[in-house]
């Protein structure tokens, strides 16, 4: 069971728009503590997409953003491309944990 | 250009120990925070350790008391030592680098770069 929440998958349309949701609680997100996405593509290592709620690596289309309000944060990718299939994770810190970094379970995106 | 190479993955029976390594090149491993995180199969990724540039460290509660990160300057290497192995050990084990920022009065840090992981299957 993960610290942050985030729905198993999601799918969309080539061109479409999804969301990603990723819920905290008070501990974590809540306490104001960034949030940080990374992307999996098959069989690779994770790669940062989103550092700081909303803010993109230099390289990262900026079809990718994200946001975060209370005790969650979103994912928002717009015209989705194939090669947006992956795994995303989002993730942030935990202040109930001693020095506790912690991840969402992921979300398997299909683009359909 | 920042590059992580983990080595030491492997088949170990349960009980056994094993000594993962992250040869570092592009930056000083001893001036930045660097963390291993692991990713069991099929499953999701899972933060395990973290090591300061001051030394200061710290572990999931997981593997409190069997893992040990520890660096060696003059390699630029970072390790994390694996005692008392469990089958629920097994997984990819990825070593990444911390970029740290703050804002206002809080400091916060998100993992900018990693490895390609070394697998460590934990089995008899």
């Amino acid at each position: 069971q993960s610290v942050l929440t985030q729905p198993p998958s999601v799918s969309g349309a080539p061109g479409q728009r999804v969301t990603i949701s990723c819920t905290g609680s008070s501990s974590n997100i809540g306490a104001g503590y960034d949030v940080h996405w990374y992307q999996q593509l098959p069989g690779t290592a994770p790669k940062l997409l989103i550092y700081g709620n909303n803010n993109r690596p230099s390289g990262v289309p900026d079809r990718f953003s994200g946001s975060k309000s209370g005790t969650s944060a979103s994912l928002a990718i717009t015209g989705l491309q194939a090669e947006d299939e992956a795994d995303y994770y989002c993730q942030s810190y935990d202040s109930s944990l001693s020095g506790s970094w912690v991840f969402g379970g992921g979300t398997k995106l299909t683009v359909l | 250009e920042v590059q992580l190479v983990e080595s030491g993955g492997g088949l170990i029976q349960p009980g056994g120990s094993l000594r993962l390594s992250c040869a570092a090149s592009g930056f000083t491993v001893s001036s930045n925070y660097m963390s291993w995180v692991r990713q069991a199969p099929g499953k999701g990724l899972e933060w395990v350790s973290v090591i300061y540039s001051g030394g200061t460290t710290y572990y999931a509660d997981s593997v409190k008391g069997r893992f040990t990160i520890s660096r060696d300057n003059s390699k630029n290497t970072l390790y994390l030592q694996m005692n008392s192995l469990r089958a629920e050990d097994t997984a990819v084990y990825y070593c990444a680098l911390l970029t740290r920022y703050c804002s206002g009065t809080s400091c916060y840090s998100y993992f900018d770069y990693w490895g390609q992981g070394t697998l460590v299957t934990v089995s008899s």
